[in-house]
């Protein structure tokens, strides 16, 4: 059974980095074809996709936003975490992680965590 | 950047169909995935790869993609189907695009 599972803080203050951890069990990032993304959607408004980590270690980032973002994978912990640096009122939304559990091009994303609403003060 | 056109909301009375669509530049080249999302919840996975359902999907929900066109069809819509519908694909760096989101009323 995947699951997949957000945390951090919920409340943050602008200007300050922002780190989540998104924790996941049933499949192995390891595994050939596993991919993690950090997805996040303002209140109301669209989904929008931030950074994608594979299980070669390839990164991929939202070009808009690549300079203050940071996607890593724990090798010893079924982990993936995302920082973002310098945030503002802008960044308050739910952060989702989701895998794509196919090596093949075009993908879907098969499983979603919960998500966490983030909220930045300014 | 690739860019997803969808419409802002689709209005449909119970039993009919709704369709719900999903525009980009030669999108019928590329694989088109649609998710389901209702207040409060993450997405849902509704159609992968154009057509496909995963396991659990009713088969009233089907998608089909050509030209500059994906679509996503409901059939014998139900009230439990008022949700935001957003489509998916993979841009040219393998980034993820997704469409604006379609709200669904019913």
């Amino acid at each position: 059974q995947v699951t997949l599972e957000e945390s951090g803080p919920a409340l943050v203050k602008a200007t300050q980095t922002l780190t989540l951890t998104c924790t996941f069990s049933g499949f192995s990032l390891s595994a050939s074809g596993m991919r993690v993304s950090w997805i996040r959607q303002p209140p109301g408004m669209a989904l929008e996709w931030l950074a994608r980590i594979d299980w070669d270690g390839d990164k991929f980032y939202n070009r808009s936003l690549k300079t203050r973002l940071t996607i890593s994978k724990d090798t010893s912990k079924p982990q993936v975490v995302l920082t973002l640096t310098n945030v503002g009122p802008a960044d308050t939304g739910s952060y989702f992680c989701a895998r794509m559990g196919s090596g093949r091009s075009g993908a879907p994303y098969d499983f979603w965590g919960r998500g966490m609403l983030v909220t930045v003060s300014s | 950047s690739y860019i997803l056109t969808q419409p802002p909301s689709v209005s449909v009375a119970p039993g009919q169909t709704a369709t719900i669509t999903c525009g980009g530049d030669s999108i019928g080249s590329k694989n088109v995935n649609w998710y389901q999302q209702k207040p409060g919840q993450a997405p849902l996975l509704i159609v992968s790869y154009d057509s496909d359902r995963p396991s659990g999907i009713p088969e009233r929900i089907s998608g089909s993609n050509s030209g500059n066109m994906a679509t996503l069809s409901i059939n014998r819509v139900e009230v439990g189907d008022e949700a935001d519908y957003y489509c998916h694909v993979w841009g040219s760096n393998s980034e993820t695009v997704f469409g604006g989101g379609t709200k669904l009323t019913v």
